[in-house]
């Protein structure tokens, strides 16, 4: 019954690398969402989509590309990895004022 | 660019002393939310509050939205060491529609 997904839980990768983070939402919410949360905790938002169209793109380097092949799946596709995209990424979705966080991925880059 | 300044960063007490943490913006937001996250998860909605002035309750854990709904405050009374974690106070502008604006969090520390 887990309402918002994320895989992997942990990824390690090398410097130059291209990755991938899935997000499944079960809730039938039409907005989600991607965060960045750096290693001082700071949460920071990436990406919103909106019905499979993105909504606002903050200062994120264009190497990071969501993707929605649905309306329940928002996946985070990361190019050339630098040592700077080490952190915590947290897919949501919101219904009304409240947003549904996943898990996170740990991501590390070496 | 909005901004909330969250505080403190880091609190530790002991167990049944009362703690207030707070978050203020020089930006108004629709509705301002506290979240608390566990090592390991994603945060966790613990109240929303909407109308300037509103104070809403949950158990030992007193909430309140400012006049102007640019500030918000925490009050825990009586902590207890399961109240220990990271608290995150959250603005959301267009009710939530371009992702929240997040302080940088409390981490608090309730010793027995």
């Amino acid at each position: 019954d887990t309402a918002v997904s994320q895989t992997p839980k942990y990824l390690v990768t090398q410097m130059g690398n291209d990755k991938s983070i899935k997000c499944e939402q079960n809730l039938g919410h039409d907005t989600m969402y991607w965060y960045k949360q750096d290693s001082k905790k700071f949460l920071k938002i990436m990406f919103s989509y909106n019905n499979k169209e993105l909504i606002i793109n903050e200062t994120v380097p264009n190497r990071f590309s969501p993707k929605s092949p649905d309306k329940a799946h928002l996946n985070l596709h990361i190019n050339s990895l630098e040592l700077g995209d080490s952190a915590v990424y947290f897919c949501a979705s919101r219904e009304g004022g409240q947003q549904f966080f996943g898990p996170g991925t740990r991501l590390t880059v070496l | 660019t909005q901004l909330l300044e969250q505080s403190p960063q880091f609190l530790s007490i002991q167990e049944g002393e009362n703690l207030t943490v707070y978050c203020n913006s020089s930006s108004v937001f629709s509705s301002l939310q506290w979240y608390r996250q566990e090592p390991g998860e994603g945060p966790v909605l613990l109240v929303t509050v909407v109308t300037g002035g509103e104070v809403k309750k949950l158990k030992r854990l007193t909430f309140q939205f400012g006049d102007a709904r640019k500030d918000s405050s925490l009050h825990i009374t009586a902590a207890q060491p399961g109240d220990t974690g990271l608290y995150l106070c959250a603005g959301a502008s267009r009710g939530g529609a371009d992702g929240l604006t997040f302080g940088k969090g409390t981490h608090l520390i309730i010793q027995p």
